[in-house]
């Protein structure tokens, strides 16, 4: 089925480990999302990428790297994971360009949750 | 910056209770509104949208109006179901002026829970 995939569905990890999650979609959409999900806080943006080769800070941004390897896959690093990282993740799709004039739905994977000690 | 807010939850009804989580925006422009719905376990998925002024959104019963005036997109439904006990988030869209692409802002989210 057409859709994103995020892998792993649940992580814990201890204080300074490190670790990457996976994301790919199948709908050729240009642009990719990183969001994190805390309670009482809704959804913060943790990166974007608008196109392949490119990446932009969202919202939260420190303590994480991405990597938007192509046009399908875009990657959440955690290089020193941190109690404060305990969160649910989530990737997200979007068509857009400069032709598109409205923004576009936003497809989300199921989600990540990860626990760090 | 542009931002979103709605109403505190959670929200508790009975069944075939009339239902109102208000969302109000605030922004430069002119965005599109969502709402998304999110049921337990799983990643959020689009309810309904409106992309201009006075546009109505309707989806499962659900629907939103974008005022501009009061600058609103409150979720309505007029007779909830148990199966409709979720999360729901009001977002807009915020354009990238640089690079044709949108990011997209959310509210906190109400939680509602529909009682049989």
């Amino acid at each position: 089925n057409a859709g994103v995939t995020q892998t792993p569905k649940f992580q814990v990890l201890k204080t300074g480990q490190s670790m990457t999650l996976q994301c790919a979609q199948d709908m050729n959409h240009n642009s990719m999302y990183w969001y994190r999900q805390d309670p009482g806080m809704g959804l913060r943006l943790i990166y974007y990428s608008a196109s392949e080769g490119t990446t932009d800070k969202g919202e939260v941004p420190n303590g994480y790297n991405v990597s938007r390897l192509n046009k399908r896959e875009f990657s959440l690093r955690l290089e020193s994971a941190a109690p404060s990282q305990t969160s649910v993740y989530f990737c997200a799709s979007s068509e857009s360009g400069a032709t598109i004039l409205k923004a576009n739905v936003l497809t989300f994977g199921a989600g990540s949750r990860l626990t760090v000690l | 910056g542009n931002s979103v807010t709605q109403m505190e939850g959670p929200v508790t009804l009975s069944e075939e209770a009339f239902l109102t989580i208000n969302c109000t925006y605030t922004a430069t422009g002119y965005p599109s509104l969502f709402w998304y719905v999110q049921y337990p376990g799983e990643g959020l998925q689009l309810l309904l949208k409106a992309t201009k002024a006075d546009d109505k959104g309707s989806n499962k019963g659900f629907e939103a109006t974008y005022r501009k005036e009061t600058t609103s997109f409150h979720l309505e439904k007029g007779s909830v179901q148990v199966s409709d006990s979720a999360v729901y988030f009001c977002a807009l869209s915020d354009p990238v002026s640089t690079s044709g692409t949108y990011k997209y802002i959310f509210g906190t989210g109400t939680r509602l829970k529909v009682l049989a």
